[in-house]
Order: C-alpha cells, then structure tokens, then sequence
C-alpha cells in the first residue's frame, strides 16, 4: 500500500457544482496534513492545512479522519478557475523531519 | 515581495554530462528543500536543509546527485553523468515556519537526450 493514495480522476464537474476528494494515508502516527493545489506546468502552492477539527476557508473545506486515516478536501460552487491538480501532503513524523509525502494528486477540470 | 526562483527554468543535456540546477530561495527562509516531479507524478522528496545543514538527503536517488548550501540562502543541485531516467522537472521550495508550509519556485525542466 502506498503510503499517501489519491484517486487520479479526473473528476469533470460543471460550473457551480460541489466536489470532493479524499486522501488515505498508511501511517497512523502521521502528524500534520495539507492540500496543495497545482496548475499544468507550474509549481505546487499551499491550499490549506488540514486542522484535526476541520477547517474552512471560502468554498474549501478540508477535514481528517484520523480513525479512518483520510483526509478530505470539498470544493462548493466550484468555478473555472478551479481547475488543476490537487496533492494530498502527509508529514508522516513529529521533529525536525522534514521529508513530507505526497500523493500524486487529483486533477480537477470545471466546465462552462 | 520576491518568491522563489530557480535556474536555468529548462535544461537540455546529454547523457553523460554533467548539470548544476540553481534555487534562490525566499529571503530570510531557512529550511530549503529539493524535488523530483516526473510528468504526471508528485513531487518526490530529494533533500532538505536548515541553514547551510543538510539534515536529510534520504531521497537523492544515486551518488550523481549531490546538493549544497555553502552560506544557507542560494543552493545548487548538480547532477553528474546525467541518465535518461534523471529527465523531471526539479523543483526548490524554502519554508520559514512549519514544515508543510512550502513555497515553491517555478522548476527546472531538465531533459537528457
């Protein structure tokens, strides 16, 4: 089992619709957890960071299941611009390790 | 304010050569990390440092790769004896606080014919 494991879709959604993708991670004692978001041909940049309570921010919601070992992240009334590719992150250790995980994303594509 | 950069953005080699990647990371970051990110996978950890300490270099994927941090700000990546296989885009990030909290430079598109 791959420690981080995303759905590789792509997930087609039109304009206005609300999706969702889940995240699984092997390591039970993993410590912190991010959705990064990545353009075609561009670098990865932070979306948010996952709280253990679930956290908001605009039309993203991202949440864990530490029992489940998921994470998700829920995209409402998802526009155009929302389209890319969306990378699970784990940090699988506490202290100064640094070598987070990555999934292989999930690619999003809004349609008009 | 200036974000990451890194150069040269695309890199033609040939295999057996040897390549230097260059990151210019946010000022002032001190932890400074480099990927591999072959089409349509992540990125892949490489290595990692706080300051001019390499602190984890777990991920380099064979005794080419070596990577430095003289003075702790602008780092290189070289690549000796390239393969066709070493053919991603390398990417820089540097981070000052919180380990998930990375920004990234635009990458090094590297192609080795």
């Amino acid at each position: 089992r791959k420690e981080v494991e995303q759905d590789p879709g792509p997930f087609n959604v039109p304009e206005g619709a609300t999706v969702a993708f889940n995240c699984t991670y092997s390591n039970s004692a993993s410590q912190s957890f991010f959705w990064y978001r990545q353009d075609c041909r561009k670098e990865p940049k932070l979306l948010m960071s996952v709280y253990s309570s679930g956290n908001e921010d605009g039309r993203f919601t991202a949440q864990l299941n530490r029992a489940s070992q998921y994470i998700s992240l829920l995209i409402r009334d998802s526009k155009l611009s929302d389209s890319a590719t969306y990378l699970c992150v784990v940090n699988p250790a506490a202290g100064n390790n640094r070598k987070l995980i990555w999934g292989l994303g999930t690619s999003l594509a809004v349609n008009p | 304010g200036a974000g990451v950069s890194q150069s040269p953005r695309y890199k033609v080699a040939k295999r057996g050569q040897d390549v230097a990647l260059r990151c210019d990371p946010i000022s002032g970051h001190v932890s400074l990390f480099w990927y591999q990110q072959a089409l349509g996978q992540g990125p892949e950890f490489l290595t990692y440092f706080q300051n001019e300490a390499q602190l984890d270099k777990s991920g380099l994927p064979s005794d080419r790769f070596f990577a430095e941090r003289p003075e702790g700000s602008v780092s290189t990546l070289k690549i000796q004896r390239t393969q066709q296989e070493d053919s991603a885009v390398y990417l820089c990030a540097s981070s000052s606080s919180g380990v998930g909290e990375q920004y990234f430079g635009p990458g090094t598109r590297l192609t080795v014919t």
